[in-house]
Parts: C-alpha cells; sequence; structure tokens
C-alpha cells in the first residue's frame, strides 16, 4: 500500500467551478500537509501548507486537513483557466529520515473557459 | 535570487551510456534530494543529503549514484544508463528545520533509447 494516495483524475470543471482534489494517507505519524501545483513541463511549485488537522484559506484556495479520517482536501473556488496544472499532495512526519515529504501521483485539473 | 537551478534541462542518452546531472541551489539549504517523476508513479525519491559530505539511499536508489562535496551542489550520476531510467528527474531542497515544503528545480528530462 502506497503511503498516500491520490486519485489522478483527470478532472475538467468549466470555469467559475468549485473544485475538489483529495488526498488519503495511512501513516499516522504525518504531521505537516502541503498542496503543490505542476504546470506542464515544470517544477512543481508550493501552493498550501497546513501543520496538523483544521482548514487554512489563502485568496481562492482551501486547504483542509482531518487527520482522525487520514484525508486531506484542497478545495478552489471560482476556477480560473490559469488553475489548470497537477495538483500534488504531500506530507511529512514531525521526525523523519532527512524530513523527507511523500508525495501523491497528483491530479490533474482542466478548466475550460 | 536563481533558487534551485539544474542542468541540463534535456538529454537523450544511448544504453550504457554514463551522465551526471547537476543540481545547485543558492539559498544556503541543507538539506538536497533527488526525485524521479514518472506517468503514474507520481514523485520517487533517489537519494537525498542532510549536508555536506553526506548523502543517503531513498526509494529507488538502484542504477544511481550521488554526491554532495559542496553545500550547495548536489550531483546525480548515471554510470551505465539503462532504457528504464526514461523519465523526469528533479532536485529539491530545504533548511534542516523546516517543514513547509520543498523549493524544486525546473527538473531534466532524460531519456534513455
Amino acid at each position: 500500500q502506497k503511503e498516500v494516495e491520490q486519485d489522478p483524475g483527470p478532472l475538467s470543471v468549466p470555469e467559475g467551478a468549485i473544485v475538489s482534489l483529495n488526498c488519503t494517507y495511512s501513516n499516522s505519524a504525518f504531521q505537516y500537509f502541503m498542496w503543490y501545483r505542476q504546470y506542464s513541463r515544470k517544477g512543481p511549485e508550493l501552493l498550501m501548507y497546513t501543520y496538523s488537522s483544521g482548514n487554512k484559506e489563502d485568496g481562492r484556495f482551501t486547504a483542509q486537513v482531518d487527520k482522525s479520517s487520514k484525508y486531506i482536501s484542497l478545495f478552489i473556488r471560482d476556477s480560473q483557466p490559469s488553475d489548470s496544472a497537477t495538483y500534488l499532495c504531500a506530507m511529512s512526519a514531525l521526525r523523519g529520515t532527512g524530513n523527507q515529504f511523500y508525495f501523491g501521483t497528483g491530479t490533474s485539473l482542466t478548466v475550460i473557459p | 535570487n536563481a533558487g534551485v537551478t539544474q542542468t541540463p534541462k534535456f538529454r537523450v542518452l544511448k544504453t550504457g551510456q554514463s551522465m551526471t546531472l547537476l543540481c545547485a541551489q543558492d539559498m544556503n539549504h541543507e538539506y538536497m534530494y533527488w526525485y524521479r517523476q514518472d506517468p503514474g508513479m507520481g514523485l520517487r525519491l533517489i537519494h537525498y543529503s542532510v549536508g555536506e559530505g553526506t548523502t543517503a539511499k531513498g526509494e529507488v536508489p538502484d542504477g544511481y549514484n550521488v554526491s554532495r562535496l559542496k553545500k550547495q551542489n548536489f550531483l546525480l550520476g548515471l554510470e551505465s544508463a539503462a532504457p528504464s531510467q526514461t523519465s523526469v528527474y528533479f532536485c529539491a531542497s530545504k533548511y534542516s528545520t523546516a517543514n513547509n515544503g520543498y523549493t524544486f528545480g525546473s527538473g531534466t528530462r532524460l531519456t534513455v533509447v
């Protein structure tokens, strides 16, 4: 079983829609949760970061962590064509070898104008 | 600041050839990582380094070697390239105490024929 599971999609939505992206994980030691955005042929860039459980909002983006269910989500409101990218979730334990992060396989999102 | 710079950006190798991928960061990060990204597999850790002169194996280290002679540079070597090593390679770095994500390079697209 992989440490982190993520539905690869692809997901296609009309402009202005609310998008929900999700990951599940198996390691209860994970404390730090991140979402990366990766445009085609580019490196991943950090979008959101959350520590432990709860919500975090940044503009049109909201990250949610439910540690009891081992489930994290990223919501995108008023989606724009520029949001079209692959979204990767990542997570890390408080203490880990090299503090390495474990990644989901990514969900491909297309926002149609 | 340049951030994390990877060279080369593209390369085609013949089976059995060797090459070195260079990662350079100018952020004084202690930790550096090499990942490969393949369709449906996500980002998989090859090797990492927690400081100058130290290296350690990740999830998929076979066929690769690394060196970290200088803090700012992390080299990934392929001694005898195989078609299974066709992939996109990403370097990442972070501060040792940071749990809020890596900074990634823009990637090296390697094809082994």
